[in-house]
């Protein structure tokens, strides 16, 4: 099952406008990653936030995390059309098993010149 | 270098026909994770990898789904007798992170499999 939701699930923007999704989460965590997945291809790695960090900033990506609300929001500034792709948080926990990553239900981005 | 890669890319099979999905991670990354994605929802982990070793396998919906990796490197998760719920792309992940390291996961672009 979904770890959690994410809020929008769809966002259309005009280029150069600043875009910003949010994610919410049900169990305590270790570390939340947010993921690019476009149309017809893999997800892609974007940003790893731990879970003693409140905000973190990647190029044009600004991540916050505020754990007691269970809660993340991924800022993308000055968009542009290559940024049209759907967006997932992703949370883990240290288990036994490893990593695992368990995926929220991801926000479609469209980006329109 | 090279990234993961899975074969095949899309698949077809009828009802009750056996699949098997391979994927080939990052070389030297330890460890290795299944993820299932059905239309227009996030990926649900399947089973992972540590080596060769099957650490955790919770996430497989059924008996029907198996996954291997013998040598530690290729795997293949393999499907008997699929059902028309089992369609969704099938992606495959690796990672250099040993227990307890949050390294980023590297996705392959997916197996398409369609039950008809």
């Amino acid at each position: 099952s979904q770890q959690g939701e994410e809020d929008p699930q769809a966002l259309s923007i005009q280029e150069g406008e600043n875009a910003t999704m949010n994610c919410s989460y049900k169990t305590s965590i270790n570390n939340l990653q947010w993921y690019r997945q476009n149309s017809g291809r893999g997800l892609v790695h974007l940003i790893l936030i731990r879970s003693n960090e409140r905000e973190k900033h990647s190029g044009r990506l600004r991540v916050t995390l505020d754990t007691s609300k269970k809660s993340s929001s991924l800022l993308i500034t000055a968009s542009r059309a290559a940024d049209t792709a759907s967006y997932f948080c992703a949370t883990s926990r240290l288990t036994g098993g490893g990593n695992k990553l368990t995926f929220g239900t991801g926000t479609q981005l469209k980006v329109e010149l | 270098g090279a990234g993961v890669s899975q074969s095949p890319r899309y698949k077809v099979a009828k009802r009750g026909q056996d699949v098997a999905l391979r994927c080939d991670p990052i070389s030297g990354h330890v460890s290795l994770f299944w993820y299932q994605q059905a239309l227009g929802q996030g990926p649900e982990f399947l089973t992972y990898f540590q080596n060769e070793a099957q650490l955790d396998k919770s996430g497989l919906p059924s008996d029907r789904f198996f996954a291997e990796r013998p040598e530690g490197s290729v795997s293949t998760l393999k499907i008997q007798r699929t059902q028309q719920e089992d369609s969704a792309v099938y992606l495959c992940a690796s990672s250099l992170e040993g227990r307890g390291k949050p390294y980023e996961q590297y996705f392959g672009p997916g197996t398409r499999l369609t039950v008809t």
